[in-house]
């Protein structure tokens, strides 16, 4: 059974920096891209990132540009999202999902950005 | 302003058929991009309902279905059940961007 788990959300302040992990169990985590796509509250979805399953290419949102950096360790089955400089409006649900299109989603790990 | 656009919110009786539309341009759907459509239930993470326009995965009701009109794609709901009622969003990748995109969003309520 597939399970996606994010953590590593929390409140932190504008500026500072925060990373979110996924933990995948129940597939070949190894042979699927990953996004991370977020939802501000009472918002739409917004896609942020992607990367191969090898970890060789990856694509980020013009909004996260420079500041966003996805990684994965597919020796230990994990995702990874490191947020720098973070601003009021990266506050979000963020959540992690395997393939494209992206046939399974994890339940979300909530970034507030707040002073 | 979403580089894929739908119509805020469409409403229908149980029983009945309803359309969500989703309209891109040249550098996504018209180019070719597959739309992959996600229905998102209240408090729940977003599921996957439709893939390159017309594909269900597995498990999902045939009531649903997809197609493609030049630069746009459309969802049908048909036969319209409470449990229908959810967000729906359109995906697609966009060549301009170098990245995916979401559609606004399409709230569906059930009367």
């Amino acid at each position: 059974q597939v399970h996606l788990v994010e953590s590593g959300g929390g409140v932190v302040q504008p500026g500072r920096s925060l990373r979110l992990s996924c933990a995948a169990s129940g597939f070949n985590f190894s042979t699927y891209p990953m996004h991370w796509v977020r939802q501000a509250p009472g918002k739409g979805l917004e896609w942020v990132a992607i990367i191969s399953y090898d970890a060789t290419n990856y694509h980020y949102a013009d909004s996260v540009k420079g500041r966003f950096t996805i990684s994965r360790d597919n020796s230990k089955n994990t995702l990874y999202l490191q947020m720098n400089s973070l601003t009021i409006e990266d506050t979000a649900l963020y959540y992690c999902a395997r393939n494209d299109p992206s046939d399974f989603w994890g339940q979300g790990a909530l970034v507030t950005v707040s002073s | 302003q979403s580089v894929l656009t739908q119509s805020p919110s469409v409403s229908g009786a149980p029983g009945q058929r309803v359309t969500i539309s989703c309209t891109g341009s040249s550098s996504n759907i018209g180019a070719g991009y597959g739309v992959h459509w996600y229905q998102q239930l209240p408090g729940t993470a977003p599921k996957l309902l439709i893939y390159s326009f017309t594909n269900r995965p597995s498990g999902v009701p045939d009531r649903f279905s997809g197609s493609k009109s030049g630069t746009s794609a459309s969802l049908a709901i048909t036969g319209l059940q409470a449990e229908d009622e959810a967000d729906y969003y359109c995906q697609s990748y966009d060549s301009s961007l170098n990245g995916w995109v979401f559609g606004g969003g399409t709230k569906v309520t059930v009367l």
